[in-house]
């Protein structure tokens, strides 16, 4: 089972920040969150991922609570082309483990 | 730079039949793993394949099968085909490393449809 809750579904105007929270309150100490997205009917691509320091890439930010039991994927420009479903995984860093996806959160950017 | 190619795009199949999925992974990397995605579901870890063995398995039936080759491309095979097993196959790849930074990497998936 998954080890993240997301809300089922957001809403954002285009232009403004999307904040994507993510709860992962039974995270351990040698787990990861990573962020993926999935556009309709493609497959699921990378965005992001953190240990407990705050990530940035040349899009979007990742923030991980200091107790590390919650983050938050920040878009900080939305665009129509960011209506996605966006996943939020946690994952232990040892061996190549496999991902475990839950529903995600349906993020859909109005004009 | 190719990324991970999947081959068929959509699939349909009857029951019972056997289908075999294919997956190139991205240039460099040697670790594939398989996923299947229901309908308005996230995607489920089927199995993932390592120097041309299956490492790790997913919670799925002996009927879902796979392989590697030396060039570390996979195939999924899936024996009788249930309705169920309607989906978005969708393969990841990676290098063997395993380390936080050990990224998986999606193709576009096969859209397999029994009837």
């Amino acid at each position: 089972d998954a080890k993240t809750t997301q809300p089922p579904s957001m809403d954002c105007a285009e232009g403004r920040a999307a904040n994507l929270p993510c709860n992962h309150s039974t995270i351990s100490g040698n787990e990861y969150v990573y962020w993926y997205r999935q556009i309709h009917s493609q497959g699921p691509q990378y965005i992001i991922h953190g240990l407990k320091n705050n990530e940035t890439n040349e899009m979007d930010s990742l923030i991980i609570t200091e107790d590390r039991k919650s983050s938050t994927l920040i878009l900080p420009h939305a665009t129509l082309r960011d209506t996605a479903v966006y996943y939020c995984i946690v994952r232990v860093t040892s061996g190549n483990t496999p991902l475990v996806f839950g529903k995600g959160t349906r993020l859909s950017v109005i004009a | 730079d190719a990324g991970v190619t999947q081959s068929p795009t959509h699939l349909i199949k009857t029951r019972g039949q056997q289908v075999t999925l294919r997956c190139s992974p991205k240039s460099g990397h040697d670790t594939v793993s398989w996923y299947q995605q229901a309908l308005g579901q996230g995607p489920q870890f089927i199995f993932q394949y390592y120097e041309e063995e299956e490492r790790q398995r997913g919670n799925f039936p002996d009927r879902f099968s796979g392989h590697q080759f030396p060039n570390y491309s996979s195939e999924l095979n899936v024996n009788a085909l249930l309705l169920g097993d309607s989906a978005l196959y969708l393969c990841a790849s990676s290098f063997g490393t395993g380390g936080p930074g050990d990224i998986q990497y999606f193709g576009a998936g096969t859209r397999l449809s029994v009837l």
